[in-house]
């Protein structure tokens, strides 16, 4: 069982290129989530999804947009991509319906935009 | 507003024992997480807490105090691989988790 996967692993992007950060999970979750990490600072969300078919804004959506179209995938996508997205993003899944539930992580992908 | 305080980087000796604090404030409360982060890993969850209490696992423990707003993470007998940073991370009324900076422990010999 691989759990999560992220793709790609690391990635340097020249700003005001489209990227997407693709993230697969093979537990089942429902609900799935999209985190950006920066030195000093906690992890904060960009988008989620409690179910397929459905997405909600996070703490920081903007310059960001996902989909689920499945249960398995949430892909992320930088549509112009911007200096200040250079970070580490990390996918998570969790069997969360409207409970709490432990959150399960991806190994993250490390991205530059210059 | 939500906010997860916790010390930036603390510093333990090999074999000792080590408490790391978190305090917390959100809209509505369900629950408190503690998540183990190796450099250049991703998180690994470590432990639980919605009741007040000590809930213990093998070396490691957590306490809650709704409360107070605090919890804290005991380390046992340190191992030179819980070299890492731990992040507090608390649920809030829309079951979202508001997370803190991380506490960064380096264990010495």
């Amino acid at each position: 069982i691989a759990g999560i996967t992220q793709a790609p692993t690391s990635q340097i992007l020249a700003a005001g290129r489209r990227m997407t950060l693709r993230c697969t999970q093979d537990m089942r979750h429902n609900a799935m989530y999209w985190y950006r990490q920066d030195l000093g600072l906690g992890l904060r969300l960009i988008h989620y999804s409690n179910t397929a078919g459905t997405t909600g804004k996070g703490e920081v959506p903007d310059g960001y947009s996902v989909s689920r179209a499945n249960t398995d995938d949430f892909p992320l996508t930088l549509a112009s991509a911007v200096p200040s997205q250079t970070s580490v993003y990390f996918c998570a899944s969790s069997d969360s319906n409207g409970i709490t539930d432990t959150q399960y992580f991806g190994p993250g992908t490390r991205l530059t935009v210059l | 507003g939500q906010n997860i305080d916790q010390p930036t980087e603390m510093t333990a000796t090999e074999g000792a024992i080590v408490q790391i604090n978190c305090t917390y404030q959100t809209s509505g409360f369900n629950g408190l997480f503690w998540y183990q982060q190796h450099a250049g890993e991703a998180p690994t969850f470590l432990s639980y807490n919605v009741l007040d209490g000590l809930e213990e696992k093998g070396r490691f423990s957590s306490f809650l105090s709704r409360s107070k707003g605090y919890s804290y993470l005991l380390l046992k007998e340190l191992q030179m691989k819980d070299s890492a940073s731990y992040l507090c991370a608390a649920a809030d009324s829309n079951y979202q988790l508001i997370w803190g900076a991380g506490t960064k422990l380096i264990i010495k010999p």
